[in-house]
């Protein structure tokens, strides 16, 4: 079975960080684009970070940009969001999904991260 | 402000067919064909409903179908049934620097 979970989120002060982390099963990791996508308490989806599946290529949301990191290890099956200098408005449920044609075939549960003081 | 623009909710009565819209601009849902669809029920994982415009993941029923038009995508949900009451969201490949944006989203209820 296709799989992602997320773990790592958790209550943070602002300027904090976190870091996330997104566990792949039932798939070739190594072969596939990863994205991260958030949904802050009654907003919608916003896409957060990409990265490719050699993490040649990497792209930010201007939101982020600057403070958060994204990275993958394919041996460990692992794709991961550094986040820093952590905001009120990051506060969301996070998503990591798997890249289809700039779109997300397969979504995790999702993670939540709460910034506050 | 989210940078596609949907309806915030739209309704259908089961059996009824329903279109929800996504507007976007010339740099993103009129250039690229790259228009993707999710169902998201609360509490859930989004599910990839349309990708590329029109087409469907495998296991999608083909009651969900997808067009675009100029600026405008549509998603196109016929013989509404209970089980698709959910949040809709759009999205579209916005090029190298917005990379992907989404709609903000709309409630279809089936009344």
């Amino acid at each position: 079975e296709v799989q992602l979970v997320e773990s790592g989120g958790g209550l943070v002060q602002p300027g904090g960080s976190l870091r996330l982390s997104c566990a792949a099963s039932g798939f070739t990791f190594s072969s596939y684009s990863m994205n991260w996508v958030r949904q802050a308490p009654g907003k919608g989806l916003e896409w957060v970070s990409y990265i490719s599946s050699s993490s040649s290529t990497i792209y930010y949301a201007d939101s982020v940009k600057g403070r958060f990191t994204i990275s993958r290890d394919n041996a460990k099956n692992s794709l991961y969001l550094q986040m820093n200098s952590l905001r009120d408005e990051d506060t969301a449920v996070y998503y990591c999904g798997k890249f289809l044609a700039y779109g997300m075939d397969v979504w995790g549960q999702g993670t939540t991260v709460t910034v506050s003081s | 402000q989210s940078a596609l623009t949907q309806p915030p909710s739209a309704s259908g009565s089961p059996g009824q067919s329903v279109t929800i819209s996504c507007t976007g601009t010339s740099s993103d849902v009129g250039v690229y064909d790259y228009v993707s669809w999710y169902q998201h029920h609360p509490g859930k994982a989004p599910k990839l409903m349309i990708y590329e415009v029109t087409k469907r993941p495998s296991g999608v029923p083909d009651r969900f179908s997808g067009s675009k038009s100029g600026n405008t995508a549509s998603l196109t949900v016929s013989g509404l049934q209970a089980e698709d009451e959910a949040d809709y969201y759009c999205s579209s490949y916005a090029g190298s620097n917005n990379f992907v944006v989404f709609g903000g989203g709309t409630k279809l209820t089936v009344l």
